[in-house]
């Protein structure tokens, strides 16, 4: 079967750096998506990783590890704005996206 | 960059009455069309996946009958809850596919079946 798994829950301080990781085990893959998604609203996209390797984009960067079916989405300089769920999702041999459940990070100031 | 449009952002029903959810494409065409249910502290779940001028396919253990879409252009697609009860209260947030890799979401839609 198909599972994504990441965190429930973490905690992190603000000015702080935090690494969310997500697990993965999919039919196929053609890359492994990290959203944002505050409460009541719909994800927006944070970052897309196809290859091995760390993406860095601001304050974000993700990591991935097709090899350990493994990713971590890094936040540094932590906002309290940044207190959200994050939702690891991967895209499989039919272009379809696989969810995780969703980490949801609260931000302590 | 591409925008997705959902309309109502909310809506609160009877029971046993049908709602229609609009996801608009405003900037771009889509020819395919993600219809997700997210209920609260849990993530999406694919209901089904709409396509301009075809029947959409629907995820395993959703009802067709209960969960209506139509894509009848390559702008829009809808999404009709018929014979609504408050189980299917729920949050329902579509999202337009781009390219193969990119999919853009609406801003979800917010329904509340008394």
């Amino acid at each position: 079967g198909q599972n994504i798994d990441q965190p429930t829950e973490m905690t992190a301080t603000e000015g702080a750096i935090v690494q969310i990781n997500c697990t993965y085990q999919t039919s196929g893959f053609n890359g492994l998506f990290w959203y944002q998604q505050h409460a009541g609203e719909a994800p927006t996209f944070l970052s897309y990783n196809v290859l091995d390797g760390l993406e860095e984009k601001g304050r974000f960067s993700s990591f991935l590890s097709r090899s350990k079916g493994y990713s971590y989405l890094l936040l540094k300089e932590l906002q309290m704005k940044d207190s959200a769920s994050y939702l690891c999702a991967v895209m499989d041999s039919n272009y379809q996206l696989i969810w995780g459940a969703g980490t949801k990070l609260i931000i302590k100031p | 960059g591409a925008v997705v449009s959902q309309h109502p952002s909310w809506v609160i029903c009877k029971s046993g009455t049908s709602v229609k959810i609009e996801c608009r494409s405003l900037d771009f065409q889509a020819t395919t069309m993600f219809w997700y249910r997210q209920f609260p502290k849990q993530s999406l779940m694919l209901m089904a996946t709409s396509n301009e001028g075809s029947k959409a396919t629907y995820e395993q253990g959703v009802e067709k009958d209960k969960f209506l879409i139509n894509h009848a252009s390559l702008t829009l697609s809808t999404l009709t809850v018929t014979s609504a009860h408050p189980e299917d209260s729920s949050f329902y947030i579509c999202s337009a596919r781009v390219t193969e890799y990119e999919q853009y979401f609406g801003p979800g839609t917010r329904l509340t079946v008394t």
